[in-house]
């Protein structure tokens, strides 16, 4: 069935530092990819997604790209912010069919 | 805010007690989902509804398990006999647009933890 790996956790990393956290995906059709994040204390929210081969996700400074030769997702951005400390999960659906399949998330954490 | 709300937020109860979780979606979306998530895991699947119709169940909802939709508004989730192993945040969910398509984003809950002594 469809599957997520992200890298593990957790990754601590100094404020205006350069932030990648890899995904690949399993999956049998052509899925839409999707980032969620989790801050504390807070719900799940969509951070960005790519519906198709090579679109790029954008939001809050974060993006990931959609490449299907490597069947990955991996999210970036250039300088982290305190702020940013959360949990990351990157998740895939199979469009109009299945539900939401999540990886088991990559917790960051940002030093000033 | 997601539009979106759980309640009660957080149940703390004993081993062997059943509990009972309502969720209200986003009004006028056709699909809820219901998630589990364990500390340090990612969001479980554990099934879904099309207006009153459960649809898809995960091989995680055991029989103690029970969800319904009576009337394709709120949803209830019910655990009977309640085990340790069922502490958990249960998350609902509905999806980014009203009508039939699923475009595969959902909007989450803040969720109910769920407390099993």
């Amino acid at each position: 069935g469809d599957s997520v790996t992200q890298m593990e956790g957790p990754v601590t990393l100094s404020e205006e530092a350069f932030l990648t956290i890899n995904c690949t995906y399993t999956a049998t059709g052509y899925p839409s990819l999707f980032w969620y994040v989790q801050y504390p204390g807070e719900g799940l929210q969509l951070l960005l997604k790519a519906t198709k081969a090579d679109d790029k996700g954008s939001n809050k400074g974060f993006e990931a790209t959609y490449r299907k030769e490597t069947t990955s997702f991996h999210l970036e951005k250039g300088s982290v912010q305190v702020s940013d400390s959360a949990v990351y999960f990157c998740a895939l659906s199979e469009r109009g069919s299945t539900p939401l399949v999540f990886g088991k998330g990559t917790r960051l954490s940002v030093i000033a | 805010d997601t539009g979106v709300s759980q309640n009660p937020r957080h149940k703390i109860t004993k081993r062997g007690q059943n509990v009972t979780f309502r969720c209200d979606p986003i009004s006028e979306h056709n699909r809820l989902y219901w998630y589990r998530q364990t500390l340090g895991q990612g969001p479980e699947f554990l099934t879904y509804f099309q207006n009153e119709a459960q649809l898809e169940k995960s091989r995680l909802l055991s029989d103690r398990f029970s969800a319904e939709r009576p009337k394709g508004s709120f949803s209830t989730l019910e655990i009977q006999r309640t085990e340790q192993g069922d502490s958990a945040m249960y998350l609902c969910a509905s999806p980014q647009l009203a009508g039939v398509t699923n475009t595969g984003e959902l909007f989450f809950g803040e969720g109910s933890r769920l407390t099993v002594l």
